[in-house]
Parts: structure tokens; C-alpha cells; sequence
């Protein structure tokens, strides 16, 4: 199975801060990516899909980049709304798989 | 709107079997694969299974192959999660979720997700 390693696994940052999340698997997955924020008690929610995508809704300042095997999701701008923990996810070999996650605290 | 309720979570024994159910509302189901994506208790997002749109290609986690059986009645407007020789180590909440196409790829949609417990 494709092994996605997310980094950092968690984060301290201030509003306003650029924060940038990297997401890297262990084969080259195309641009079969999807990045997903969680908050506590509730279920995921789709940010970016195919690795670059802006879900619908999704505020502008979340963007995703990267294909083959390296990804990023930036935050330009963090707003309080947004301390959460971040997943990636590949679709392009089954199984799919999940990041281990990236916790952002707030400083 | 696109509404996603699971049901048949509970407490269970080892060794024992539990039935999940997904009432999907709110879009065209025979359109689009089907997820189950499960959390242990204070860990990560692990993925469970797909079903393609029309119920023929169906694919699963290695941790879960043999013993659970994921299906859809697109009349019914339903997907399941049939889950046998159940063990302490498959205590989560299973969420369901659509696929953004017809079969693997982006999860564009969640429900709130039903608690499995599995304990003696």
C-alpha cells in the first residue's frame, strides 16, 4: 500500500501566520491527492481535490500543490476558524490511504 | 443538500458480527462510488472500503479483506457495511462518505459517522 507521510505531524502557529503542510508518498501517485480538514467531534471536510483543486465553498486562502509524490497544502493567511487537524489522501492505488495527520495549535 | 446518516453502530463482542447502514439523500446515488472510512478513538483516518457506483467493483483495507462486505441498494437509496469476526481493534466510528466520481478518488461528502465498539 502507498505510505503518505505528513509533516510536521503538528504545528503552533499565530492568525495571520503562512503555514504550509507537506504530505509525501511513498510511490508516485499522480495528481491523485485530496487534503481534508478535521475539528474535534466532527467528520472530515473536503478542502482540495486532485492535489490542486479548490473544493467549492473552501475559502481562497487554502491552495494545494505538488504531484507524483510530493504535496503541499498551504494556509496564506490562518484564521481562527482554521486550527484543526489537516489529512492528505491518495486515490490513484487501492487501498486508498490517509496521511497521518497534521495537528495546527495555536501559539 | 447532500445528507449522509449511518446507523447500527453499538457495543459488540469479539468474534461477533454488526450491520452498518447509510441513508444517502439529497443527490443521485447510482451516479457515484460509495466510502467507508473509520476512526479509532483519538488516531487518524483510516479508509476502509469503496463501492463503485453500480456495485460491481468493490475494494478494501487489507486490515479488514475477508471479513467485511461493503454493498449498495441504489433503489433503497442505501450502502452497507457488513462486519464479521469483529475485533477490540476495530472500535471506531465509521464514517460514511461519496466519492467525488464513480468509483475511488476524493471524498466530497461525510456523515456524522456511527460508534463501533467491540469489548467483552
Amino acid at each position: 500500500a502507498v505510505q503518505l507521510t505528513q509533516s510536521p505531524s503538528s504545528l503552533s502557529a499565530s492568525v495571520g501566520d503562512r503555514v504550509t503542510i507537506t504530505c509525501r508518498a511513498s510511490q508516485g501517485v499522480g495528481s491523485g491527492l485530496a487534503w481534508y480538514q478535521q475539528k474535534p467531534g466532527k467528520p472530515p471536510k473536503l478542502l482540495i481535490h486532485d492535489a490542486s483543486s479548490l473544493e467549492i465553498g473552501v475559502p481562497s486562502r487554502f491552495s494545494g500543490s505538488g504531484s507524483g509524490t510530493d504535496f503541499t497544502l498551504t494556509v496564506s493567511s490562518l484564521q481562527p476558524e482554521d486550527f484543526a487537524t489537516y489529512y492528505c489522501q491518495q486515490f490513484y492505488f487501492f487501498p486508498l490511504t490517509f496521511g497521518g495527520g497534521t495537528k495546527v495549535e495555536i501559539k | 443538500q447532500v445528507q449522509l446518516v449511518e446507523s447500527g453502530g453499538g457495543v459488540v463482542q469479539p468474534g461477533r458480527s454488526l450491520r452498518l447502514s447509510c441513508a444517502a439523500s439529497g443527490f443521485i446515488l447510482s451516479n457515484y462510488g460509495m466510502h467507508w472510512v473509520r476512526q479509532a478513538p483519538g488516531k487518524g483516518l483510516e479508509w476502509v472500503a469503496v463501492i463503485s457506483y453500480d456495485g460491481r467493483n468493490k475494494y478494501y483495507a487489507d486490515s479488514v479483506k475477508g471479513r467485511f462486505t461493503i454493498s449498495r441498494d441504489n433503489s433503497k437509496n442505501m450502502v452497507f457495511l457488513q462486519m464479521n469476526s469483529l475485533r477490540a481493534e476495530d472500535t471506531a466510528i465509521f464514517y460514511c462518505a461519496k466519492d467525488y466520481r464513480s468509483e475511488g478518488s476524493n471524498l466530497d461528502h461525510w456523515g456524522q459517522g456511527a460508534l463501533v465498539t467491540v469489548s467483552s
